[in-house]
């Protein structure tokens, strides 16, 4: 199975400050078709969790410019340029290349200092 | 607009089955593979099962193979989970997804096991 470790798992950001969280997987999620596909989720509190990317950096609709993935291989990163309140919450990372199974990564929770 | 509603969790004993449905709307059901995923309380997101367009194939995580069952009735617009021996750590909030990449999510079913 691909293991997927998130860090941080604790982010304290000043509102307006920038913030990053990188995604590891234990393999390469480069699929055979050429694509690599992993995605960023938002679960904000109470809520159900949210898909702000795919593909490593492609952006779902009415997601702020904000934010921004990056990466290649085994190694990613969610960018937030300027933290707002609405950020805060937990985020993780998922990869849908190598299953089943299907695997997440720990979750990481940004929250506003 | 996507719309994905979940239903039918609860309390149950251990060792008791639960059947979970999920209510889709706002796209056809029989263009995407669909998926459930669930979250103890106060952990994090675990992928549970996934099934193919028409029915035919089904993929499950280990722990729940054997005991759980995918299914859907793409005329109904609809997709569910037989939870069957169910035990402690079983309980969490059930979601169902539209696609392995999980572009869009329901709200959540809880499913507490018990006794």
């Amino acid at each position: 199975d691909v293991v997927m470790t998130q860090s941080p798992l604790s982010l304290p950001v000043t509102l307006g400050q920038p913030a990053s969280i990188s995604c590891r997987s234990s393999q390469s999620l480069v699929d055979s078709d050429g694509n690599t596909y992993l995605n960023w989720f938002l679960q904000r509190p109470g809520q159900s969790p949210r898909r702000l990317i795919y593909k490593v950096s492609k952006r779902d609709s009415g997601v702020p410019d904000r934010f921004s993935g990056g990466g290649s291989g085994t190694d990613f990163t969610l960018k937030i340029s300027r933290v707002e309140a609405e950020d805060v919450g937990v985020y993780y990372c998922m990869q849908p290349t190598l299953w089943p199974p299907v695997t997440f990564g720990q979750g990481t929770k940004l929250e506003i200092k | 607009e996507v719309q994905l509603v979940e239903s039918g969790g609860g309390l149950v004993q251990p060792g008791g089955s639960l059947r979970l449905s999920c209510a889709a709307s706002g796209f056809t059901l029989s263009n995407y593979w669909m998926t459930w995923v669930r979250q103890a309380p106060g952990k994090g997101l675990e992928w549970v099962a996934n099934i193919k367009k028409d029915g035919s194939e089904t993929y499950y995580v280990d722990s729940v193979k054997g005991r759980f069952t995918i299914s859907r009735d793409n005329a109904k617009n609809s997709l569910s989970l037989q939870m069957n021996s169910l035990r402690a750590e079983d309980t969490a909030v059930y979601y169902c997804a539209r696609e392995i990449a999980m572009a869009h999510w329901g709200r959540g079913t809880l499913v507490t096991v018990s006794s």
